[in-house]
């Protein structure tokens, strides 16, 4: 069973407008939340992580939302740009293993 | 150069042959991971490794070895190629200093067993 689901397989926005991206995780027990990107041809590389004892962090353009009693972690992007173009991992962390979502391919029309 | 880098970029195999995925990183971090990426199911790890000589399953070991004799390298061993082991494979590390430390993720190693 997928301890992470990322139900957008895709998401299309437009330049100057937020981009949303939602991650649904199946274990209450999960503390610790990452987001990574993802060019192709490269290797993810981490954005932002929420501790499960804050409800929000934010860093730039990006900030995450944690809702733990849902078990959902969103990250919104404002202002999208065509260089956030990419998939977005929300990897969760628990006991040594990060366990990763199917990703979400964004794209940031110009 | 210093990071984190995997060889070979590309592989093409045949059924049944053994194929070894090298990782080698220059951080010196304690902790090692091997992750398969196919579409659908994201990443899937493999195996990770605490420190030299340590290692441990993740969710789809079978089919693979690991060894880590060295901090610094991880190599992942195919011994029987097979089919359903045609991916893209990501190598990271991490400090995992307090256990939530971010992973520093390799280019990536794109197997093709035939």
């Amino acid at each position: 069973d997928q301890q992470v689901k990322q139900n957008s397989p895709s998401l299309s926005v437009q330049e100057g407008r937020i981009s949303i991206l939602n991650c649904d995780y199946t274990n209450s027990m999960f503390d610790y939340f990452l987001w990574y990107k993802k060019y192709p041809a490269e290797g993810p590389t981490f954005l932002i992580s929420i501790s499960s004892i804050k409800d929000k962090n934010e860093d730039g353009r990006f900030t995450v939302f944690l809702n733990k009693s849902a078990k959902h972690l969103s990250l919104h992007i404002v202002p999208s740009q065509p260089g956030d173009s990419a998939v977005y991992f929300c990897p969760v962390y628990n006991f040594n293993k990060f366990y990763f979502g199917s990703g979400t391919k964004l794209n940031v029309k110009p | 150069d210093a990071g984190i880098t995997q060889s070979p970029r590309y592989k093409i195999t045949e059924t049944g042959r053994q194929v070894t995925l090298m990782c080698h990183q220059t951080w010196s971090h304690s902790y090692m991971f091997w992750y398969r990426q196919d579409l659908g199911h994201g990443l899937r790890l493999i195996y990770y490794s605490a420190a030299a000589d340590i290692t441990d399953k993740g969710e789809v070991p079978d089919g693979y070895v690991v060894s880590r004799s060295k901090t610094e390298n991880f190599p992942l061993t195919l011994e029987s190629a097979t089919r359903s082991q045609t991916s893209v494979y990501f190598c990271a590390s991490s400090t995992l200093a307090g256990g939530r430390e971010t992973q520093y993720f390799g280019p990536g190693t794109r197997l093709l067993v035939l």
